[in-house]
């Protein structure tokens, strides 16, 4: 099983800023088969990012992913009110399919 | 517009069974492999099992055995049969559907196993 570490757990930063988020696999990821979701207090997550660096479908291109093999980000050029929320990795080149254990925005 | 209704969540005891259904709309259910994920109170996000367009079922290792993931193309619903409960499978667990990366979730449907 690959095992997603997701790094920091928790990220405070301003309305404006940047944020950089991490996503590291204990092993490769085929195919770059690499998904980004969001998901606010008491809802569904929802998709960002397919295939690594993928946007789904009405995502806004302030949301980027990038990377490959075992190490990937998720970017977020400009903070919006809306964009705090927990941010997971998942892989799916692999079975079982897995998930990091999450990246907390926070307001600073 | 895709929707994914679940519903059949509640409080079972220990060893108990439950069943879960998912009706889901707008998109050519017969096409699109669907999925379960589940969420603990408090903790991350978890994939508990698969099935294709075609029939083929896959599980968490967490669950084989005991879970039982089926659907109904007339119907254009999904299910999941739930035996053996044990406290450890107290979450919210949410359909989902396409092959690897989820595209659209439902809203979810809170499990509870206690005593």
């Amino acid at each position: 099983e690959i095992v997603l570490t997701q790094s920091p757990g928790t990220l405070s930063l301003s309305p404006g800023e940047r944020a950089t988020l991490s996503c590291r696999a204990s092993q490769t990821v085929s195919s770059s088969y690499l998904a980004w979701y969001q998901q606010k207090p008491g809802q569904a997550p929802r998709l960002l990012i397919y295939g690594a660096s993928s946007r789904a479908t009405g995502i806004p291109d302030r949301f980027s992913g990038s990377g490959s093999g075992t190490d990937f980000t998720l970017t977020i050029s400009r903070l919006e009110p809306e964009d705090f929320a927990v941010y997971y990795c998942q892989q799916y080149g692999n079975s079982p399919w897995t998930f990091g254990q999450g990246t907390k925005v926070d307001i600073k | 517009e895709v929707q994914l209704v679940e519903s059949g969540g509640g409080l079972v005891k220990p060893g108990g069974s439950l069943r879960l259904s998912c009706a889901a709309s707008g998109f050519t259910f017969t096409s699109d492999t669907m999925n379960w994920v589940r969420q603990a109170p408090g903790k991350g996000l978890e994939w508990v099992s698969s099935i294709s367009s075609t029939g083929y079922t896959y599980y968490a290792d967490s669950v084989n055995g005991r879970l039982t993931i089926s659907r109904d193309t007339a119907k254009n619903s999904l299910y999941l049969q739930m035996n053996s409960l044990r406290a450890e499978d107290t979450a919210v667990y949410y359909c989902a559907k396409n092959y690897g990366y989820l595209d659209y979730w439902g809203q979810g449907t809170l499990v509870t196993v206690s005593s």
